[in-house]
């Protein structure tokens, strides 16, 4: 089955620790994309990815990071500099060619707790 | 700043009737908006998009799109209990590379 898989689904981080949250996808999809989604406030992008080795910081990057090494993998370290990490955390990924949809994806998302 | 403004709700309809959630959007170029069902602690999964002016249908849900007002909406028809779930309009920007803008969400509850 072709689809996007987060792990791990629940986290728990103790403050000062860095933690990294997988993000795999066998859609051969081109873009990827971490957001962000805390209660009420909707889904904030955090990077985003169009192509192997290249990203950009979305609205709210500060104390995270992200590599794209390979097409299938983007991968998002949560730093010890994010001030308020607890969040839900979606993976997503498109298809960018010129036929389809272009419809974003998601995975089924890491839940983070900062202890 | 781009936006995408949703009533936040909660929007109650009793089963069997018309559930109508609107969205509006600030960036007139936009060429593409979604719409996304959230289930409590679940994902965001596609409902529908739409591209052109005018109403698009799927089943029992209707997408409308009014450029000019800059507004879309989302229609459900015969709102069952298992509708009830937070839906999330997204706009794509008219720049080229640029990711999908969300709205917060507007919470949907269908009683039976």
């Amino acid at each position: 089955d072709g689809g996007i898989t987060q792990s791990p689904k629940y986290l728990f981080r103790k403050e000062g620790q860095n933690v990294t949250l997988s993000c795999e996808q066998n859609l051969n999809h081109d873009a990827m994309y971490w957001y962000r989604q805390d209660p009420g406030q909707g889904l904030r992008l955090i990077y985003y990815s169009q192509i192997v080795n290249d990203f950009q910081k979305g609205d709210i990057a500060e104390g995270y990071s992200v590599s794209r090494e390979k097409k299938e993998s983007f991968p998002l370290t949560v730093t010890s500099a994010q001030k308020n990490p607890t969040a839900f955390y979606l993976c997503a990924s498109r298809y960018t060619g010129s036929s389809g949809a272009n419809v974003l994806t998601f995975g089924a998302g890491s839940r983070l707790t900062v202890l | 700043q781009k936006e995408v403004e949703q009533n936040s709700g909660p929007l109650s309809v009793p089963e069997g009737a018309i559930a109508s959630l609107n969205c509006t959007y600030s960036d007139r170029g936009s060429q593409s908006f979604f719409w996304y069902r959230q289930y409590s602690g679940k994902s965001p999964e596609l409902i529908m998009f739409i591209y052109s002016n005018g109403d698009k249908e799927d089943g029992r849900f209707t997408a409308q799109l009014n450029k000019a007002s800059q507004y879309v909406s989302l229609l459900i028809r015969d709102s069952q209990p298992s509708d009830s779930a937070t839906y999330l309009c997204a706009v794509r920007p008219n720049q080229a590379g640029t990711a999908l803008i969300f709205g917060k969400g507007t919470t949907l509850s269908v009683s039976s």
